[in-house]
C-alpha cells in the first residue's frame, strides 16, 4: 500500500524567513511526486512535480523540492517566504501505471508579517 | 478556457435528501475524479473515470454514485444524504498519460448535511 506522511500539521514562519515543509512517502518503487497548494476557499494548484532525472525540481512561485530516495522524502523549500504564501500545502504520490493520487493530510502555513 | 468548474458552490441538505454535483472540464481530458476533503484528512478519492461511460471506485465510495455520460462531465450523486457526508467536494481532471500528468482541480463544493 502507498502512503504519504506530512509530519507537520501547522507551521508558522516570519515573512522573509526560509521555509521547509516535510513529506515522507511509502511506495515499493520510485513514485511520481507532487506538491499542491490550496489557498483558503480555493481549489488545489500544482506547485511542482517529480518523476525522474534531476532530484531537485523547481516549481512556481519560487518553490523547489528535493527528492531523496534513501530517505523516502520529497521536502518542499522556499528561501524567502512572502505573506501571500500563507496557505495549506499537500504532498501527493502516484505510482507508475496508477490513476490515483494519494494525498498527505496537509501542512497549514501561517506567515507573520 | 474555464478549466474545471463545479456547480453548485454551496449546498445545505437535510438528512435523507438527494442531490447531484456537476463537474465540467473544457480541456478534453480523459480522466476525471471526485475527492472529498475533511479537516485533518487531506483529500480522499471517492470515484474516478478513465473515459466516457466508465467509472470506478476510489478509497471512500460508499454512499455515492457517479456517471460519465459525456467526456466533459462527471456527476457525483448522493442518494440519501447523511451528516457524515458533510464535506468539501473537489472534482479534478487529467490527461490519459499515466505518467506524471498533473490533475487540475475545480474550486470545490461545500456541502452541509443537517
Amino acid at each position: 500500500a502507498q502512503s504519504v506522511t506530512q509530519p507537520d500539521i501547522h507551521i508558522t514562519v516570519s515573512e522573509g524567513a526560509s521555509l521547509e515543509l516535510r513529506c515522507n512517502y511509502s511506495y515499493g518503487a520510485t513514485p511520481y511526486l507532487f506538491w499542491y497548494v490550496q489557498s483558503p476557499g480555493q481549489g488545489l494548484q500544482l506547485l511542482l512535480k517529480y518523476f525522474s532525472g534531476d532530484t531537485l525540481v523547481q516549481g512556481i512561485k519560487g518553490f523547489e523540492a528535493e527528492f531523496k530516495r534513501s530517505q523516502s522524502s520529497f521536502n518542499l523549500r522556499k528561501p524567502s517566504v512572502h505573506w501571500s504564501d500563507a496557505a495549506e500545502y499537500f504532498c501527493s504520490l502516484r505510482g507508475a501505471g496508477s490513476y490515483q493520487l494519494t494525498f498527505g493530510k496537509g501542512t497549514k502555513l501561517s506567515v507573520i508579517p | 478556457n474555464a478549466g474545471v468548474t463545479q456547480t453548485p458552490k454551496f449546498r445545505v441538505l437535510k438528512t435523507g435528501q438527494s442531490m447531484t454535483l456537476l463537474c465540467a472540464q473544457d480541456m478534453n481530458h480523459e480522466y476525471m475524479y471526485w475527492y472529498r476533503q475533511d479537516p485533518g484528512m487531506g483529500l480522499r478519492l471517492i470515484h474516478y473515470s478513465v473515459g466516457e461511460g466508465t467509472t470506478a471506485k476510489g478509497e471512500v465510495p460508499d454512499g455515492y454514485n457517479v456517471s460519465r455520460l459525456k467526456k466533459q462531465n462527471f456527476l457525483l450523486g448522493l442518494e440519501s444524504a447523511a451528516p457524515s457526508q458533510t464535506s468539501v467536494y473537489f472534482c479534478a481532471s487529467s490527461t490519459a498519460n499515466r505518467g506524471p500528468s498533473e490533475q487540475y482541480f475545480g474550486p470545490g463544493t461545500r456541502l452541509t448535511v443537517t
